[in-house]
């Protein structure tokens, strides 16, 4: 198993520029999470999904879209790019959501915007 | 809603033991988690506790949970160089999401 695979590692883009951060695991889990990591906030949760068709926004959702068209994938779009959003972006994955069931997470996107 | 605390920086000397401290918000916790970042990567679990246990111990690892004070500690026995990373702690309920706190920086000196 490859576990969480992210893509790209890093990005740089100038404000306005759209792009999507790719996310998938093999591992057949459920729930499917993005967070942003930025220096003394810890992990902040921007959107996750609990199945294949079903997303849904969490803390810090402006600025981003996402889809769940099948179970392995969960890619994260930036619609307009601003430099507010230049952080480090997690991606992560259970076999459920709230069962103690830990996380596991993807390797991350450094985002650079200008 | 949940809020998780910790304090962002803590520095040991190799071969003493190290005590991060969390504290939560949540009393409806069920689980609550540490977790360990490396330079340039993911998290990955280091260990986690049921909310019905007050300690937990895993070979240089020890986890000790206050629940009436939400507090929630990680003990690191003869700290080693390695160790140095950010560690976080995490909590989560049963069909709720994860809340983490913002990560405490270990520096291991020589």
């Amino acid at each position: 198993n490859a576990g969480v695979t992210q893509t790209p590692k890093f990005q740089v883009l100038k404000t306005g520029q759209s792009m999507t951060l790719q996310c998938a695991q093999d591992m057949n889990h459920e729930y499917m999470s993005w967070y942003r990591q930025d220096p003394g906030m810890g992990l902040r949760l921007i959107h996750y999904s609990v199945g294949a068709g079903i997303t849904d926004q969490g803390e810090v959702p402006n600025g981003y879209n996402v889809s769940r068209s099948t179970t392995e994938d969960f890619p994260l779009r930036l619609l307009s790019a601003a430099p507010s959003q230049t952080s480090v972006y997690f991606c992560a994955s259970s076999p459920r959501t709230g069962i103690g069931e830990t996380q596991y997470f993807g390797p991350g996107t450094r985002l650079l915007v200008l | 809603g949940e809020d998780v605390e910790q304090s962002l920086f803590l520095s040991v000397r190799e071969g003493d033991s190290s005590v991060i401290n969390c504290t939560y918000t949540d009393s409806s916790s069920t689980y609550l988690y540490w977790y360990k970042q490396e330079p340039g990567a993911g998290l990955q679990l280091l260990t986690y506790i049921f909310s019905n246990m007050d300690m937990k111990q895993d070979q240089r690892l020890t986890v000790l949970l206050n629940k009436k004070d939400k507090h929630l500690s990680l003990r690191i026995a003869d700290t080693q160089t390695g160790d140095s990373a950010i560690y976080f702690c995490a909590e989560n309920n049963y069909g709720q999401n994860f809340v983490f706190g913002p990560g405490t920086r270990l520096s291991v000196l020589p």
